[in-house]
């Protein structure tokens, strides 16, 4: 099993450019997470998923959105990028009673 | 939202055990408690997780308080590559909480050879 997988890996972007953060599994997790992590701090809760169809908000959405069309993907997008943004972003999966599987991480920087 | 307590660093020497503490006096009686850690430049990696009783597996123990306000994750011989920020975190079960996790900034693990 691949586990979860995010894409890209590293993401250079201008100040008011747009891009998707792509996130997929292939564990048939119903929980699907989106963090970011700035330098030295812990994870940020952006927005998260509990099955296909739903999503919502969590500590710091702003400038963010996310659809869950099927179980496996979870993609997030930024509008506007701001350099507020610049920051690691990890997807994470979980079904009910386990614990959380992490992608390995999206390096993004906005100049 | 229920939080946790633990200390910034810890350092260690290789092959002893390591107990790192973790202080969660607000958790509520459907709170699990998760421990994850994260090695640098990589994304957090699941140790282990119980509810009341003491729980082993192949990487780690976690000894749970009987009040279960507080908690301590075993490593019971630390090598170089268990050197990384370890996280207690609550991971909430009750209705309507949909498993939000809380992080905080963790425990930095420093193991000596």
């Amino acid at each position: 099993n691949a586990g979860v997988t995010q894409t890209p890996k590293f993401r250079i972007l201008k100040i008011g450019q747009s891009m998707t953060l792509q996130c997929t599994q292939d564990m048939n997790h119903n929980y699907m997470y989106w963090y970011r992590q700035d330098p030295g701090m812990g994870l940020k809760l952006i927005y998260y998923s509990v099955g296909a169809g739903i999503t919502d908000k969590g500590e710091v959405p702003n400038g963010y959105n996310v659809s869950r069309s099927t179980t496996e993907d979870f993609p997030l997008r930024l509008e506007l990028a701001a350099p507020s943004q610049t920051s690691v972003y990890f997807c994470a999966s979980s079904f009910t009673g386990s614990g959380y599987t992490f992608g390995s991480g999206t390096r993004l920087t906005v100049v | 939202d229920a939080k946790t307590t633990q200390p910034n660093s810890m350092e260690s020497n290789e092959e002893e055990p390591v107990h790192l503490p973790c202080n969660h006096s607000t958790i509520s009686g459907t709170d699990y408690i998760h421990w994850y850690r994260q090695l640098p430049s990589q994304g957090p990696e699941y140790v282990i997780h119980g509810l009341t009783s003491n729980v082993n597996n192949r990487m780690a123990s976690l000894a749970i308080a009987e009040d279960r306000k507080s908690s301590t994750l075993i490593l019971h011989r630390a090598t170089l590559r268990d050197a990384a920020v370890y996280y207690c975190i609550l991971d909430p079960r009750g209705a309507g909480n949909n498993r939000k996790l809380i992080w905080g900034l963790g425990t930095s693990l420093a193991v000596n050879p």
